[in-house]
């Protein structure tokens, strides 16, 4: 089975200023796909960034960018020019192919909570 | 309107009660799931559905049961609620198997 892990509880970071969330997982398989979803206090799960493995190039979404290492099975996400609206937890997802007839379903790390000072 | 809704948003219950939790889609998606949230524990899968005639049990499936009554509608049960099933609840929806989930606005359940 797949495993996610988030090892910050929790971040803090200036208003503006960037940081970047770590993410590893552990899988024998080699395709596959990585998402970070973000739940402010409203308690919504929202997408905020997607990565199919077999593609190399980072994904990227407006200030939001991960650096996908596969080799070493890291997934973190970077969040530039930090804004008060993205204080929530973070929670860094994995998903299987499913091509090879296993379950589905997103597997989760257990979250970092992002605090932004102002 | 909301693409995947979820009834009710708050409930609480007493021990040994019989709950239903209803989740309803209008995005047309084949996929439907049910997550359990803890605090400190992130998301974990109880059960998920390919179509109505094809159920799978998830991660934590035990003293829980799910009906898929039509596309759109996927339903999670608690035959006998216990208190540490006090969480909250998410339903999620994706299309085809490579695609990112789109969740509900959860239901917090609380079991006395």
């Amino acid at each position: 089975a797949q495993t996610v892990t988030q090892s910050q509880p929790e971040m803090s970071v200036q208003e503006a200023e960037t940081v970047t969330l770590s993410c590893t997982y552990d899988t024998s398989e080699s395709d596959y796909y990585l998402f970070w979803y973000k739940q402010p206090p409203s308690r919504q799960m929202i997408l905020v960034i997607r990565q199919e493995a077999y593609k190399q190039q980072n994904a990227t979404e407006n200030r939001f960018s991960v650096n996908f290492q596969k080799a070493a099975k890291s997934f973190s996400l970077k969040i530039s020019d930090s804004q008060l609206g993205d204080a929530a937890m973070y929670f860094c997802a994995y998903r299987s192919p499913l091509a090879g007839g296993g379950a589905d379903g997103l597997t989760f790390g257990k979250g970092t909570h992002l605090i932004i000072q102002p | 309107d909301a693409d995947v809704t979820q009834t009710p948003r708050n409930r609480i219950t007493k021990t040994g009660k019989r709950i239903m939790l209803e989740c309803s889609q209008t995005k047309g998606h084949d996929r439907m799931y049910w997550y359990r949230q803890d605090p400190g524990l992130g998301l974990r899968l109880i059960y998920y559905s390919f179509d109505v005639k094809d159920i799978n049990k998830g991660e934590i499936s035990d003293g829980y049961s799910v009906s898929r009554q039509a596309q759109a509608k996927f339903s999670l049960s608690l035959e006998s609620a216990i208190p540490n099933q006090t969480a909250l609840y998410f339903c999620a929806t994706s299309e085809g198997f490579n695609n990112e989930q789109f969740f509900g606005p959860g239901t917090r359940l609380t079991v006395l």
